[in-house]
């Protein structure tokens, strides 16, 4: 069965601090992961991957994929408050099906 | 505001019943992605139209079905209702048939009595 599995399930940081959010899958003909956030409302894109290796960047977010291990981290770097949020990872199958992992659920304290 | 409109905003009714979902892709968005999120199952892709054709189903219930009409918009119809399907049920768009950026409307809450 397809499957799509992120940890820590739930995660509790200081501003200014570093996280990494990990995202395995067990998906058969993979295409690309993604990477969302959710706040208390519609799922935002963050970044689409599908070459290992290669790190997309954005301000302080930044996400690699390993193929090997079927796996990907998402980075925060100096979070801040507005951090806070449900992290998405998706696998997108080349049958254009989606999988979704349960979240990682990010509070960042001032 | 991602330009992907969703009515009705919340929706409540009874077991048994049907409900029509309506969704708006942002404008020049061909691709119609329908997701269902609830406590327990977290976020689910039930089914992607592409230029009105259907172009991949998720896990979507028989009792589901859904559509894409020549003017963009969908109508995701859910029927014989039950409690379980009390969630939130998001549209997204995007502007081709693969997986690149989506936009998700704001969900339409629909609850189950």
């Amino acid at each position: 069965e397809d499957k799509v599995v992120q940890s820590p399930l739930s995660l509790v940081v200081h501003e200014g601090d570093t996280v990494t959010l990990n995202c395995s899958y067990e998906v058969t003909n993979f295409r690309s992961l993604l990477w969302y956030k959710q706040e208390k409302k519609a799922p935002t894109f963050l970044f689409m991957l599908t070459s290992s290796g290669i790190e997309k960047k954005s301000g302080r977010l930044s996400s690699i994929l390993d193929k090997k291990e079927l796996s990907s981290i998402l980075n925060i770097t100096a979070t801040q408050t507005g951090d806070s949020a449900i992290y998405l990872c998706a696998v997108v199958n080349t049958g254009n099906q989606f999988y979704f992992g349960t979240g990682t659920s990010l509070t960042v304290i001032p | 505001d991602s330009g992907v409109t969703q009515t009705p905003k919340h929706l409540i009714t009874a077991t048994g019943q049907r409900v029509t979902l309506r969704c708006s892709p942002r404008s020049g968005d061909l691709s119609v992605y329908w997701y269902q999120q609830s406590l327990d199952q977290g976020l689910q892709f039930l089914i992607h139209y592409y230029n009105g054709e259907e172009r991949a189903k998720g896990n979507i219930l028989e009792r589901f079905s859904a559509q894409q009409f020549p003017d963009l918009h969908s109508e995701l119809n859910l029927s014989s209702l039950e409690l379980g399907d009390s969630a939130l049920y998001f549209c997204a768009s995007s502007d081709s048939g693969g997986d690149e950026t989506q936009y998700f409307g704001p969900g339409t809450r629909l609850l189950v009595l």
